[in-house]
């Protein structure tokens, strides 16, 4: 158990779906971070939010849009997605923004058809 | 070139064998980590480090920043290290924001 909780685990969606992954942290981070990870590649960021406000964008396509509602919670909006998106989408959180240890989630493994 | 090169990209060790993990990378660093993701996705850190030498349990990570390269050492392996070994460096200067990720080198461990 790392303390950050990713929901759904697995999500199976077409292209012309809408849908949202959840990720909630009750570690009192206050940096909070998307990854995606596709097969044979490394950990790419995409979003990092800090104390709410996001701080970066790492030229991650408009059909992603991520939501931090309070330092605890963290969205990830999916519509019209390609089936290239599909891969393990990993929320992290840190005390501080890269400067203390990441604390993963499971992840959620995406699949777009 | 990826800045961040891990080896063995896989090995595979008996049980109670002594593992090495290199990581070598091309750019300064405040601090360099390492992570383990087993089967399933999840990721848990098992260091972080910008000096020295840092252990835990069985697990050894070292970095000699002059070379650009650390270590994760595992003593007396056991199956259920059988995992994916993640570096990552946190490059220095710049937004300071940044990780870079290494492939990750897939260790098995067979009894």
């Amino acid at each position: 158990e790392t303390g950050v909780t990713q929901t759904p685990r697995h999500l199976v969606m077409g292209m012309t779906n809408k849908k949202s992954l959840k990720c909630e942290q009750h570690l009192g981070h206050n940096a909070m971070y998307w990854y995606k990870q596709s097969a044979k590649k490394p950990l790419e960021l995409m979003f990092v939010y800090n104390f709410k406000e996001q701080t970066e964008n790492n030229s991650v396509p408009s059909r992603f849009s991520p939501e931090c509602p309070n330092s605890s919670h963290l969205f990830l909006h999916l519509h019209t997605l390609q089936p290239e998106d599909s891969a393990l989408y990993l929320c992290a959180s840190s005390r501080k923004i890269f400067g203390s240890p990441l604390h993963f989630g499971n992840g959620t493994r995406l699949t777009v058809t | 070139k990826n800045e961040v090169e891990q080896s063995p990209q896989n090995l595979t060790a008996q049980e109670g064998e002594f593992i090495t993990i290199n990581c070598s990378y091309s750019v300064g660093i405040s601090a360099l980590h390492w992570l383990q993701q087993h089967p399933g996705g999840g990721i848990v850190s098992l260091f972080m480090l910008s000096s020295g030498k840092k252990k835990h349990g069985r697990l050894i990570a070292t970095i000699n920043i002059q070379e650009k390269h650390s270590s994760l050492h595992i003593t007396a392996s056991h199956p259920r290290d059988s995992a994916v070994y993640i570096c990552a460096v946190r490059t220095s200067g710049g937004s300071n924001y940044k990780l870079t990720f290494g492939k990750g080198t897939l260790l098995t461990v067979n009894p």
